[in-house]
């Protein structure tokens, strides 16, 4: 069955930079639009980023609209975020997730989600 | 950027009753671009509903999503005990920015 597990989390100093990484199975990779969400300790979902099914559209929170890099990798399966310049508050457990559609444009419900990798953010 | 807002931020209700969550939009959501989750303590969030009304596949229907415009609502329409959690509803529009609204934690009465 269609499956993602994220990877990459971990403890960061302030303004230094990490990379997640989000690996795809059992489903077409490359035909679906996908995105990151985040989470902060007892905090609701914040979106992040999309990047559609061929790459052609992405889009970003205000919040790492400059700081964050999504992309993919269609023959690897894998979806990243490049998180640079880490403030305190993108301690977070960082999901990523796949759309509902084939072929959407960033615009669709979330029906896959991975179990999330922490990201902490700390001095 | 769409704000929207739910209500109540808890519900506390006992099994076998009937939930209505509220989620109001800042504006009009023209193509009812709207979903709902649940998300149990420690887990994943999963899709419920979506396109305001569709159920995601192997969601039991007593979950029901209605509403257009700027109001919609997610009943359940006989709890059962693993439906206590938190709600969330979502808009993915047309454009980015995709929003959540704040969640409904549904509690045990």
């Amino acid at each position: 069955q269609a499956q993602l597990e994220e990877s990459g989390g971990g403890v960061v100093q302030p303004g230094r930079s990490l990379r997640l990484s989000c690996a795809a199975s059992g489903f077409t990779f490359s035909t679906y639009g996908m995105h990151w969400v985040r989470q902060a300790p007892g905090k609701g979902l914040e979106w992040v980023a999309v990047m559609s099914y061929d790459g052609s559209n992405i889009y970003y929170s205000d919040s790492v609209k400059g700081r964050f890099t999504i992309s993919r990798d269609n023959s690897k399966n894998t979806l990243s975020l490049q998180m640079n310049s880490l403030r305190a508050e993108d301690t977070a457990v960082y999901y990523c997730a796949r759309e509902v559609g084939q072929y959407s444009y960033g615009n669709d419900a979330f029906d896959i989600w991975g179990q999330g990798t922490m990201v902490t953010v700390s001095s | 950027e769409i704000v929207l807002t739910q209500s109540p931020g808890t519900l506390s209700l006992s099994p076998g009753e009937r939930a209505t969550l509220s989620c109001r939009a800042s504006q009009s959501l023209s193509n009812i671009y709207l979903a709902w989750y649940q998300q149990k303590p420690g887990q994943t969030p999963s899709l419920l509903i979506y396109g305001a009304s569709s159920r995601a596949t192997g969601i039991p229907d007593r979950f029901s999503g209605s509403g257009s415009g700027t109001d919609f609502t997610l009943t359940i329409s006989r709890l059962e005990p693993e439906d206590f959690a938190v709600y969330y509803c979502q808009q993915y529009g047309t454009s980015p920015p995709i929003t959540f609204g704040q969640g409904t934690r549904l509690e045990i009465k």
